[in-house]
């Protein structure tokens, strides 16, 4: 069962870089049938997309966020990872990391698991 | 804003049937997703491509879809269907994603 896991600094400074990393595990995250995506959610409010890798390491990414944004793979390590640049405290968030599938008989995408999210507070 | 709207709080009596709206242009397109969100835990999806249930999801969850509107219907609400529900699909380019504005479920 696949299972995935979030980890990185929970405070970071104004203006500095948000780096987290997504462990995927009971699975490989070269998957030819999935891509992985970043979601993060401030408190009390909802969902936010932030971007997808595929596994051919082709990227798409929140217009709002794509200046800052770099998402990338490291397959040896089957790890997932997100970084977020000039960060301010429009940033405090949960990120989740999640498996995204694209139907096959169907037009659209499902986040099929999701990792439990963790808290990010940007403050100085 | 998002591209995908719905309305911020719904509630149902214990038993009754409820339906949650996503309203988004690109539904005319693609199908959304439904995710059902508790607090303090990770989203999950309840149905996918208009009407499919992923295992373990119970069958008073259906969805629909007509025009630019998709529709989550609960069936007979129980109490440990509060939550909040979020629709989730393509943007209009196609190539990337947005989620509705998400509806709070109050079971009354």
């Amino acid at each position: 069962q696949v299972q995935l896991q979030e980890s990185g600094p929970g405070l970071v400074k104004p203006s500095q870089t948000l780096s987290l990393t997504c462990t995927v595990s009971g699975g490989s995250i070269s998957s030819g049938s999935y891509y992985w995506s970043w979601i993060r959610q401030p408190a009390g409010k909802g969902l936010e997309w932030i971007g997808r890798i595929y596994p051919s390491g082709s990227t798409n990414y929140n217009p709002s966020l794509q200046s800052r944004v770099t998402i990338s793979v490291d397959t040896s390590k089957n790890q997932l990872s997100l970084k977020l640049s000039s960060v301010t405290a429009a940033d405090t968030a949960v990120y989740f990391c999640a498996r995204g599938l694209v139907g096959s008989t169907w037009r659209g995408d499902a986040f099929d698991i999701w990792g439990q999210g963790t808290m990010v507070t940007v403050s100085s | 804003s998002s591209e995908l709207t719905q309305d911020p709080a719904v509630s149902v009596a214990l038993g009754q049937t409820v339906r949650i709206t996503c309203q988004g242009d690109s539904l005319r397109s693609y199908s959304a997703t439904w995710y059902q969100q508790k607090p303090g835990q990770a989203p999950v999806f309840v149905i996918y491509g208009k009407n499919h249930r992923p295992s373990g999801i119970p069958d008073r969850f259906s969805g629909s879809s007509s025009g630019n509107t998709a529709s989550l219907t609960i069936t007979g609400a129980q109490a440990e269907d509060e939550a909040d529900y979020y629709c989730h699909s393509r943007d209009s380019s196609g190539y990337r994603l947005v989620f509705g504005g998400g509806t709070k479920l109050t079971v009354l």
